[in-house]
């Protein structure tokens, strides 16, 4: 089973502060994707990587960096934490770059919160 | 641009009667269609998809999906809830032309009653 693992369940962060959010996966994937879900939004998306080194905007990138040094870790920077950054941020797989019909595996997600 | 609409933040139904959940898509092209599951304090997982080779679309835990052209339509049914089935439903767009970004609903929570 493709496993995708999040490094942290809850996070409480003050505003101003640098947040780290960590993904790793174990299926060797191409893609890696980091959505925040949002009450009666659904998934948005952050950024996604389809290679080591390589990365794409997604719908809500500001506030946002992303770091993808090696292929089993993505990782979410929030530069300077601000109250609506308070979300759940969901990372998620898939393994083969340009296939259309590729399923999305996801990780549990990490609640954020930004006092 | 694409874009996915499920009708109902919220679906009430009582266990062993029928599940509907609805999903319709705004595509010139027809995409490809989706359908996620996420139980409370988990990441989603797949249920079925639509990749064009057929319009009825079985996936996990007796659900399924059918996929209507002429109503832009991908409604998730299943004959018979069961309380294990109370959970948050995603419809999923992902475009066969063009950017590869998966365009996601905004959710339809159904509850399962006794």
């Amino acid at each position: 089973d493709v496993k995708v693992t999040q490094s942290s369940r809850y996070l409480v962060k003050r505003t101003g502060e640098k947040v780290f959010l960590e993904c790793v996966q174990d299926m060797d994937h191409e893609n890696m994707f980091w959505y925040r879900q949002d009450p009666g939004l659904g998934l948005r998306l952050i950024y996604f990587s389809y290679d080591v080194k390589m990365k794409e905007k997604g719908d809500i990138p500001e506030g946002y960096s992303v770091s993808r040094e090696k292929k089993e870790r993505f990782s979410l920077i929030l530069e300077s934490a601000s109250t609506n950054q308070t979300s759940m941020y969901l990372c998620a797989s898939s393994l083969v770059a340009g296939d259309r019909t590729d399923t999305q595996y996801f990780g549990p997600g990490t609640r954020l919160t930004v006092l | 641009a694409q874009s996915v609409t499920q009708l109902g933040s919220h679906v009430s139904v009582s266990e062993g009667a029928l599940v509907l959940l609805r999903c319709n898509y705004s595509s010139s092209v027809p995409p490809y269609l989706f359908w996620y599951v996420q139980y409370p304090n988990q990441g989603l997982q797949l249920l079925l998809k639509y990749t064009s080779a057929a319009t009825l679309v079985k996936g996990i835990n007796g659900f399924e999906a059918e996929f209507k052209k002429s109503e832009t339509s991908f409604h998730l049914t299943k004959p018979s809830a069961h309380m294990s089935d109370a959970a948050e439903y995603f419809c999923a767009v992902r475009p066969n032309t063009g950017g590869f970004k998966t365009i996601f609903g905004a959710g339809t929570r159904l509850f399962v009653k006794a």
